[in-house]
């Protein structure tokens, strides 16, 4: 699986959009990009992922580049409760997931 | 029913200790999974069952014994264990583990100490 890229710490205030960079220039076609996010000692939670095109859910948005070789997951709103460690992974289908160091957003007041 | 459970929550064992981690999920859910996460530290993928049979085991020592009874159940089994294996033992679950692209649903963890 490609090598993903990623800020180790970024900040946002409550209400507006949080913008998590990846960068992953080695990915490979068949690789998915997937981002999941850790709230402290809890297990990880699947956010959203995708292969080409953008991808909107519930939760975020996933902006890939059309050479896909970086992304941007965006929480429209941010609130307190998205402070997390969030984990941007390329992944090719095989379910074997290696996660990176990861962001740590830290959503304020 | 989206969930994970995992127990017990929080395990202590002396080194001389035989314990179990115990999974389940009730998704219908053919791929499950062990992680590890140490402090500070990103989850590591231990085990994959698919189907019920071992498919990956990233050359854990043999003092973790994985077990997968039935499709909704998961075990990891400890024993001999040594301080620098307490961690939070994550499982996961995922339609299947190839084929397609399947988001993982994680349990909560156990908080594993050994003393």
């Amino acid at each position: 699986d490609a090598k993903t890229t990623q800020p180790p710490s970024m900040d946002c205030a409550e209400g507006r959009a949080a913008n998590l960079p990846c960068n992953h220039s080695t990915i490979s076609g068949n690789e998915y990009v997937y981002w999941y996010r850790q709230i402290h000692s809890q297990g990880p939670q699947y956010i959203i992922h995708g292969l080409k095109n953008n991808e909107t859910n519930e939760m975020a948005s996933l902006i890939i580049t059309e050479d896909r070789k970086s992304s941007t997951l965006i929480l429209p709103h941010a609130t307190l409760r998205d402070t997390a460690v969030y984990y941007c992974i390329a992944e090719s289908g095989y379910s074997t997931l290696t996660f990176g160091k990861g962001t740590m957003l830290l959503v304020s007041p | 029913d989206t969930e994970v459970t995992q127990t017990p929550k929080h395990l202590v064992m002396g080194m001389t200790n035989k314990k179990s981690l115990k999974c389940e999920q009730h998704m219908g859910h053919r791929a499950m999974y062990w992680y590890k996460q140490k402090a500070k530290k990103p989850p590591e993928l231990m085990f994959v069952y698919s189907y019920e049979k071992l498919s990956i085991n990233e050359s854990v020592p043999s003092r973790f014994s994985p077990e997968c009874p039935n499709s909704s159940l998961l075990n990891l089994h400890l024993h001999a264990l040594q301080p620098e294996d307490s961690a939070l033992y994550l499982c996961a679950s995922s339609l299947a583990q190839t084929g397609s692209s399947y988001e993982q649903y994680f349990g909560p963890g156990t908080r594993l100490t050994v003393t």
